[in-house]
């Protein structure tokens, strides 16, 4: 089956650092992506990991372990604009079919002052 | 780069119409585009798959003579919401893929339709 797991709300303070945690079981596997979605709006694509390892960007980075199923996304220096949902989506292939994302619930992240 | 539009962003409709969504990829062409729907306080649920030139692929649960896909160029999908009802009240969103490799697997959303069906 498939199975994406992420905290469900997480508060920060402004200027701190946080990590999101993700674990994933699924059938396949051809990478990880975190999205930012503010509220009523689309998600935005933060990055995207197949490789294990860090991946840096900015004040976000983004990490991954394969063989547990493990990924993390970090944010430093919190602004009050991070305040969003971040999902973790794992793209999966399943008998050679078009490459799907399965998304987690979200981590609904209040950033406080 | 890698930007997607969607058309219309609001709409608001009687039960038993049917509305129409456009999904456009504007600076790259998408053989790929997937369409969800986002419940308030949920994750985004993946309804179907369109595939330009061929037929799309529905999620177990979705009905595809309800929800009508066509993805009729490189840069345009659409997804008809026939004879509508107050429960597919939601937020639409879709997605494509750019095939020339240069963002990758990444999948790029547009800004959403939301739905409100009287």
């Amino acid at each position: 089956g498939q199975n994406i797991d992420q905290p469900t709300e997480m508060t920060a303070t402004e200027g701190a650092i946080v990590q999101i945690n993700c674990t994933y079981q699924t059938s396949g596997f051809n990478g990880l992506f975190w999205y930012q979605q503010h509220a009523g709006e689309a998600p935005t694509f933060l990055s995207y990991n197949v490789l294990d390892g860090l991946e840096e960007k900015g004040r976000f980075s983004s990490f991954l372990s394969r063989s547990k199923g493990y990924s993390y996304l970090l944010l430093k220096e919190l602004q009050m604009k991070d305040s969003a949902s971040y999902l973790c989506a794992v793209s999966g292939l399943k008998g050679g079919a078009t490459n799907k994302l399965i998304f987690g619930t979200g981590t609904l992240l209040a950033v406080q002052p | 780069g890698a930007v997607v539009s969607q058309h219309p962003s609001w709409v608001i409709c009687k039960s038993g119409t049917s509305v129409k969504i456009e999904c456009r990829s504007l600076d790259f062409q998408a053989t790929t585009m997937f369409w969800y729907r986002q419940f308030p306080k949920q994750s985004l649920m993946l309804m179907a798959t369109s595939n330009e030139g061929s037929k799309a692929t529905y999620e177990q649960g979705v009905e595809k003579d309800k929800f009508l896909i066509n993805h009729a160029s490189l840069t345009l999908s659409t997804l008809t919401v026939t004879s509508a009802h107050p429960e597919d009240s939601s937020f639409y969103i879709c997605s494509a893929r750019d095939t020339s490799g240069r963002f990758g697997e990444t999948q790029y959303f547009g800004p959403g339709t939301r739905l409100l069906v009287l």
